[in-house]
Parts: C-alpha cells; sequence; structure tokens
C-alpha cells in the first residue's frame, strides 16, 4: 500500500515562496503521475498541476506563471513551489497520486498541509 | 470559478437515493472520463468513482457513476448517515488541465 508524506512550512508572509516536499513509500514512483491539489477556506477542490517521474509538468493555467514543480526519483519525493503567494493561496494543500489524463485517476492522498499566509 | 457544475447541497433520509449531476463541456466530460471524490472535514478526499463508473476496491457498491453526453452523475443508494459529505466531480480539461466540480454538499436529514 502506497503511502504518500507531505511537508513543508505552514506560514508564510506575502509575496514569499511556498515550497511543500512529498515523499511516497510503497514503491512504483516511475510508473504514476504525481499531482498537487488544494483547498482554500471555504471553497472547493482546485487543482494545481502534475509532474511525472521524468519531469513532465502540467500545470494549472490559473497558476502556472507562479508554480514550479519537480522530482527527485533517487528519493521518490515530489515537490511543489508557489511563488509570490498572497492571502488567497492560504488553504489545505496535498500531494496525490496520479493524474486526470492518464491511466491511474488520483487515488492516493498525503495527509494535507496547512498554509497560512498573512502579514 | 470551475468549469464542472455541481449543485451545491442534496439531501435525503436514510434508505433514500441521492443523485448529484456534474455539468461540462466537450472539452472535458464530453471527451474524457469522470472521477467522483468524497471528501469529509479534516480528512484528504477519497475517490469514489474512477473512469466513470468503476469503483476502486473497498468502495461500496451503493456508489455508482455515469455520463451522458458533457453531464456525469453519481448515485447514492440506500443513502446511511455516513455519507454526509462533500462530494466532488473532476475531469481532464483539453484547456484548463485538470478540472474538479464545485462540489455539493449531501445531507442525510
Amino acid at each position: 500500500q502506497v503511502l504518500l508524506q507531505q511537508w513543508g512550512a505552514g506560514l508564510l508572509r506575502p509575496s514569499e515562496t511556498l515550497s511543500l516536499t512529498c515523499a511516497v513509500y510503497g514503491g512504483s514512483f516511475n510508473y504514476y503521475w504525481w499531482s498537487w491539489v488544494r483547498q482554500s477556506p471555504g471553497k472547493g477542490l482546485e487543482w494545481i498541476g502534475e509532474i511525472n517521474h521524468n519531469g513532465r509538468t502540467n500545470y494549472s493555467p490559473s497558476l502556472k506563471s507562479r508554480v514550479t514543480m519537480s522530482v527527485d526519483t533517487s528519493k521518490d519525493q515530489f515537490s511543489l513551489r508557489l511563488n509570490f503567494v498572497t492571502a488567497a493561496d492560504t488553504g489545505i494543500y496535498y500531494c496525490v497520486r496520479g493524474s486526470f489524463s492518464g491511466i491511474v485517476a488520483p487515488d492516493q492522498w498525503g495527509q494535507g498541509t496547512q498554509v497560512i499566509v498573512s502579514s | 470559478q470551475s468549469v464542472l457544475t455541481q449543485p451545491p447541497s442534496a439531501s435525503g433520509t436514510p434508505g433514500q437515493r441521492v443523485t448529484i449531476s456534474c455539468s461540462g463541456t466537450i472539452s472535458n466530460i464530453g471527451t474524457h472520463t469522470v472521477n467522483w471524490y468524497q471528501h469529509l472535514p479534516g480528512t484528504a478526499p477519497k475517490l469514489l468513482i474512477y473512469n466513470t463508473n468503476q469503483r476502486p476496491s473497498g468502495v461500496p457498491d451503493r456508489f455508482s457513476g455515469s455520463k451522458s453526453g458533457t453531464s456525469a452523475s453519481l448515485a447514492i443508494s440506500g443513502l446511511q448517515s455516513e455519507d454526509e459529505a462533500d462530494y466532488y466531480c473532476a475531469a481532464w480539461d483539453d484547456t484548463l488541465k485538470g478540472v474538479f466540480g464545485t462540489g455539493t454538499k449531501v445531507t442525510v436529514l
């Protein structure tokens, strides 16, 4: 059974960079796409983007100018960076195994990281 | 705002059947498969339906998914109190990439 464990800074000031990492335990890292999803307070789920083991990415058009995703296949980890955060980026961020465009739909989720952007 | 539109709420009494709609376009539901998630507060979302009508192992067969044209539906039959949660459809969109629905809060009366 795969386990996704994520971590990163939970309190940021406006204009800082959000940085989260997700470690995958349970193997088959190279077989899947890996995604990031967030939920802002009082709002629904929002897809941020995805990356595969080769570093190929797809980003949400609304966040594309500020998002960078990367992978470290030697550690079975993938990461999210979101630049120039504002209060609108406050929310719970999840790392997820799978892709809406791929063979495996997003099915296994990390525990979530609460991120607060406040001055 | 999402390109997949769901009713904000749905409700039913225990044992009833509840259906949640998800309205999209040719560039998402009309072309790609649909997934459904159950989201309880304070927990990670749970995949209920993938590939429009497939259930992952462990998901009760009370949950079923379907699609017609540019709309999809999730049906919950034999509604139970533990089904009270938020439900989201999701799909790939040819322009916007990954998209979630607006979400539906299901209340068990």
